[in-house]
C-alpha cells in the first residue's frame, strides 16, 4: 500500500481564495481523521470520519472550514474564504478504529495564505 | 477528559548517551498510551503502543517506553541516542471509550555528534 496520500503537497493561496486540501487514506481503514499543525497551537483534530459519516467536528474552527467523505477512498477540507491565520500545515490520518490502533498519517499540505 | 503533557519542549544529548523523553497523562479510566515521531517535512511516524500487559514496551528503531501507573508517565527511552534520533517526539493518550488520540505538545530531541 501507498500510505496515506496528500494533495497537494504545498498551496500557496490569497487571502479570500477557496482551498481544497484531498486525502486517500489507507484501503480498509474505517477512519480518517484531519489535523492541523502549527508551531503556535501545536497538532489540532479537526474532524473524524468513521465509514465516510463524520463523528466529531468540534475542532472545526469555523465555519470556513468544511470536510467530506464522499466514498471510502477519498476526503477533501475546504476552506473558503482562506484567511492568513489558516497558514499551517494540515495532515490526514486513517486507522483500523478510533484510537487502539496507530494512525497513520500522510505528508501533510503546507498551506500559505498571502 | 483524557489529557497529556509533555514537560519539556527541546531535549538535547550527545550522541551515544542514553536518553529519556517525558510524558504524563490524566485519564478517567485506563489508558491506551502512544509515542509518534516526526521528522522534518514529514508525517508523524508509530512508534510505539502501551494497550495492557508488560509496562515496558519495545518499538522501532531501538525506543521503548515504560507506562508507570503510579506515577501516570510514559517516558519514552533509548539506551544510546544516534543523530538520526534527532526529531520532533509526539505522546498521545486516549480514555475509556473509541474516542481519539489526544496528542501531546510534543518535544524536540536533538542529538549532538
Amino acid at each position: 500500500d501507498a500510505g496515506v496520500i496528500q494533495s497537494p503537497r504545498h498551496e500557496v493561496t490569497e487571502m479570500g481564495q477557496e482551498v481544497t486540501l484531498r486525502c486517500k487514506p489507507i484501503s480498509g481503514h474505517d477512519y480518517l481523521f484531519w489535523y492541523r499543525q502549527t508551531m503556535m497551537r501545536g497538532l489540532e483534530l479537526l474532524i473524524y470520519f468513521n465509514n465516510n459519516v463524520p463523528i466529531d467536528d468540534s475542532g472545526m474552527p469555523e465555519d470556513r472550514f468544511s470536510a467530506k467523505m464522499p466514498n471510502a477512498s477519498f476526503s477533501t477540507l475546504k476552506i473558503q474564504p482562506s484567511e492568513p491565520r489558516d497558514s499551517a500545515v494540515y495532515f490526514c490520518a486513517s486507522s483500523l478504529d478510533a484510537s487502539y490502533n496507530e494512525q497513520f498519517f500522510g505528508p501533510g499540505t503546507r498551506l500559505t495564505v498571502l | 477528559a483524557q489529557s497529556v503533557a509533555q514537560p519539556e519542549d527541546q531535549v538535547n544529548v550527545a550522541e551515544g548517551n542514553p536518553l529519556t523523553v517525558k510524558c504524563t497523562y490524566s485519564v478517567s479510566g485506563n489508558p491506551y498510551l502512544f509515542w509518534y515521531v516526526q521528522y522534518p517535512n514529514r508525517g508523524l511516524q508509530f512508534l510505539l503502543k502501551y494497550i495492557t500487559g508488560d509496562n515496558l514496551v519495545k518499538g522501532s528503531y531501538g525506543f521503548e517506553a515504560e507506562f508507570n501507573k503510579s506515577q501516570t508517565s510514559f517516558h519514552l527511552k533509548k539506551p544510546s541516542a544516534l543523530v538520526s534520533d534527532s526529531a520532533l517526539y509526539f505522546c498521545a493518550v486516549r480514555d475509556i471509550g473509541n474516542t481519539p488520540l489526544v496528542f501531546g505538545k510534543g518535544t524536540r530531541l536533538s542529538v549532538i555528534a
